[in-house]
């Protein structure tokens, strides 16, 4: 089956814990990104990559880290320095970086802090 | 500043009956537009895609409109379905270097029997 796979979907964190995310892509896609969506909110650009070996901070890229060893994986790693990491993490490729390729989104994860 | 308002924040109609949902958006240089319909605790999935010459595009029972002279857009739904209960979002591309995308709130929709 195709597609993006985001693993955990549940996650639960102890303060002071680092977590990771995953985010797996089958598409051959180049490009990938990390959002943040809270309750009433829009989703907020966490990192993206558009290709191996690089990536870009978005807006909200402060307690946050990433990789992209290979072009199928694009871990998320949610680090302690992240104050409010309790949202849900939706991770998203597209086939290249032009602004008319479609967006395709894995389930997501939720992440909630005890 | 590049936004994206969506109104109204959100709706609720009944089985059967046509809605419209409304985007405004402040983004330029704009590229494109696009509607998501994300149902809960889901990935958002990608309904339309509009360019700037495009004024009406349609999926099904879902039509977008675009105006990019006013820069407002709408989605039109028509015989509602149970199934349709979800948020609808808008999404507006400016044309930079990285494409970026700028995230309405969404519209959380609900239809009842």
């Amino acid at each position: 089956d195709g597609g993006i796979t985001q693993s955990p979907k549940y996650l639960f964190r102890k303060e002071g814990q680092n977590v990771t995310l995953s985010c797996e892509q089958n598409l051959n896609h180049d490009a990938m990104y990390w959002y943040r969506q809270d309750p009433g909110q829009g989703l907020r650009l966490i990192y993206y990559s558009q290709i191996v070996n690089d990536f870009q901070k978005g807006d909200i890229a402060e307690g946050y880290s990433v990789s992209r060893e290979k072009k199928e994986s694009f871990p998320l790693t949610v680090t302690s320095a992240q104050k409010n990491p309790t949202a849900f993490y939706l991770c998203a490729t597209r086939r290249s970086q032009g602004s008319g390729n479609t967006i395709y989104f894995g389930e997501g994860s939720w992440l909630t802090v005890v | 500043k590049n936004q994206v308002e969506q109104s109204p924040q959100s709706l609720i109609i009944l089985e059967g009956k046509n809605c419209t949902l409304q985007c405004n958006y402040t983004v330029s240089p704009f590229s494109n537009l696009r509607w998501y319909k994300q149902d809960t605790g889901r990935g958002p999935v990608s309904l339309t895609i509009m360019t700037f010459s495009e004024n009406t595009k349609s999926n099904g029972r879902y039509t977008a409109t675009l105006d990019a002279d006013t820069k407002q857009s709408s989605l039109h739904i028509t015989a509602s379905q149970l199934s349709d209960s979800a948020s609808y979002i808008c999404v507006v591309s400016a044309v930079d270097s990285n494409y970026q995308l700028i995230w309405g709130a969404g519209t959380k929709l609900i239809i009842k029997p």
